[in-house]
């Protein structure tokens, strides 16, 4: 089985960095995803990491560390369409597919 | 191309009706999931679909809940008996396989909006 963990919630300032976590533990990991979702909306793929590193994408990027179970999902500049929801998902080979954890609610203030 | 589609996008019901929820997933996606999300909450895994292989529900919450994929394309998702508990927004999502790697990326449809009365 897997175990996804995230935090809840987080608040950030517009304009600032936000770093959002995930540790994960899993039999037999083959990719970690990272997924927005804004409120009544259905989530939209944001990143794929599956090599140890940094994967940047324009204000976005994504860190993998498959020796510590861990990722985190880096936002800079923030906007505040930005705020939304932000799911890691996990591939697991056993599973046979993707779990998602329960998604980081991130609030960005003005 | 077209992306995946749901229907109905919202569906009002009487507790103890049956209930149906359609999915057409991306054409060519040999993988299909059922998930279910509370208001607030995060995603709940209902099944899985993956090419001609029995699929995996192991996330269906009781008997009265049961999805079909004909054909390899559409599927359909339904609920027996609904009880006000089972509403909630109920999202479809299909990836081009589940081998690994980006074609196990997830695309969504905009999910249907159950409410049991």
């Amino acid at each position: 089985g897997q175990n996804i963990d995230q935090p809840t919630e987080m608040t950030a300032t517009e304009g600032a960095i936000v770093q959002i976590n995930c540790t994960y533990q899993t039999s037999g990991f083959n990719g970690l995803f990272w997924y927005q979702q804004h409120a009544g909306e259905a989530p939209t793929f944001l990143s794929y990491n599956v090599l140890d590193g940094l994967e940047e994408k324009g204000r976005f990027s994504s860190f993998l560390s498959r020796s510590k179970g861990y990722s985190y999902l880096l936002l800079k500049e923030l906007q505040m369409k930005d705020s939304a929801s932000y799911l890691c998902a996990v591939r697991d080979i056993g599973a046979g597919k993707s779990t998602f954890g329960d998604g980081t609610t991130l609030t960005v203030k003005p | 191309g077209a992306g995946v589609s749901q229907s109905p996008s919202n569906k009002v019901t009487e507790k103890g009706k049956d209930v149906e929820l359609r999915c057409d997933p991306i054409s060519g996606h040999t993988a299909l999931y059922w998930y279910r999300q509370s208001l607030g909450q995060g995603l709940e895994f209902l099944i899985y679909f993956q090419g001609n292989s029995a699929p995996d529900k192991s996330g269906l919450p009781s008997d009265r809940f049961s999805a079909e994929r004909t054909g390899g394309s559409v599927s359909t998702l339904t609920i027996q008996r609904t009880q006000q508990e089972d509403s909630a927004v109920y999202l479809c999502a299909s990836s081009s396989d589940s081998g690994g790697g980006l074609t196990d990326t997830q695309y969504f449809g905009p999910g249907t909006r159950l409410t049991v009365l």
